[in-house]
């Protein structure tokens, strides 16, 4: 299968600060990627869609000037998140699209203390 | 958004039996409907999917059967095996938005599946 790459893995930071992420499909090019959150024992849950070229698509309740989203490339796209609070921290997984399947980036998880 | 359910949200078997997962959707305009298996900690892998083309697909243990009329959808694993242990979710391209913005997977609740010795 298509192999997508995310980093970093691990992320521990002050309240207050920004945390950039970085989702890239590897051995193909992918004009749309997600972005996922999930909390301990939960599902996942779609923020945003990745456009490339374009701006992302946020699903409701999500704050697009929180959770910036870039996709610049065919192979990258950045999620930051502006300002964390430790309610931001989760296990954040960005996703990209060959061929109608889902492939999953290997996820971030965020402590923010 | 569009909902998928998935039930049960815990299933316990003993190693040899089956275990069914169950989910349902509701946006009539799904046409593809995967399954992944997450161990803890670790990115959700694809098991099997199934496209609404077809009613039933087999992969070894794994079967996956969609009734597209009724809106459901369910995983079996047969002969299952303590590796087989693990959090699955079922999951369906929904669209998003009014605007033809595309379609992402909206995923069930998970189940977490223990399959004892």
């Amino acid at each position: 299968g298509a192999v997508v790459s995310q980093h970093p893995s691990r992320v521990i930071c002050k309240s207050g600060t920004s945390v950039k992420i970085e989702c890239r499909s590897l051995d193909f090019q992918a004009t749309t990627m997600f972005w996922y959150r999930q909390f301990p024992k939960q599902s996942l849950m779609l923020m945003a869609t990745s456009n490339e070229g374009s701006k992302a698509t946020y699903e409701q309740g999500v704050e697009k000037d929180k959770f910036l989203i870039n996709h610049a490339s065919l192979t990258l796209s950045t999620l930051t998140v502006t300002s964390a609070h430790p309610e931001d921290s989760s296990f954040y997984i960005c996703s990209a699209r060959a061929h109608e399947t889902q492939y999953f980036g290997p996820g971030t998880r965020l402590l923010v203390l | 958004g569009e909902n998928v359910e998935q039930h049960p949200s815990t299933l316990s078997v003993q190693e040899g039996d089956s275990a069914v997962i169950k989910c349902t959707y509701s946006d009539s305009a799904s046409n593809y409907f995967p399954w992944y298996k997450q161990e803890l900690g670790k990115r959700p892998q694809l098991i099997i999917d199934i496209r609404s083309n077809v009613g039933e697909k087999k992969d070894q243990r794994i079967a996956v059967t969609l009734n597209k009329t009724a809106k459901h959808f369910s995983l079996h694993i047969t002969e299952t095996q303590p590796e087989d242990s693990a959090v699955y979710f079922c999951a369906a391209d929904t669209r998003r938005g009014r605007m033809n913005s595309g379609y992402a997977l909206n995923f069930g609740k998970g189940t977490s599946l223990l399959v004892t010795p």
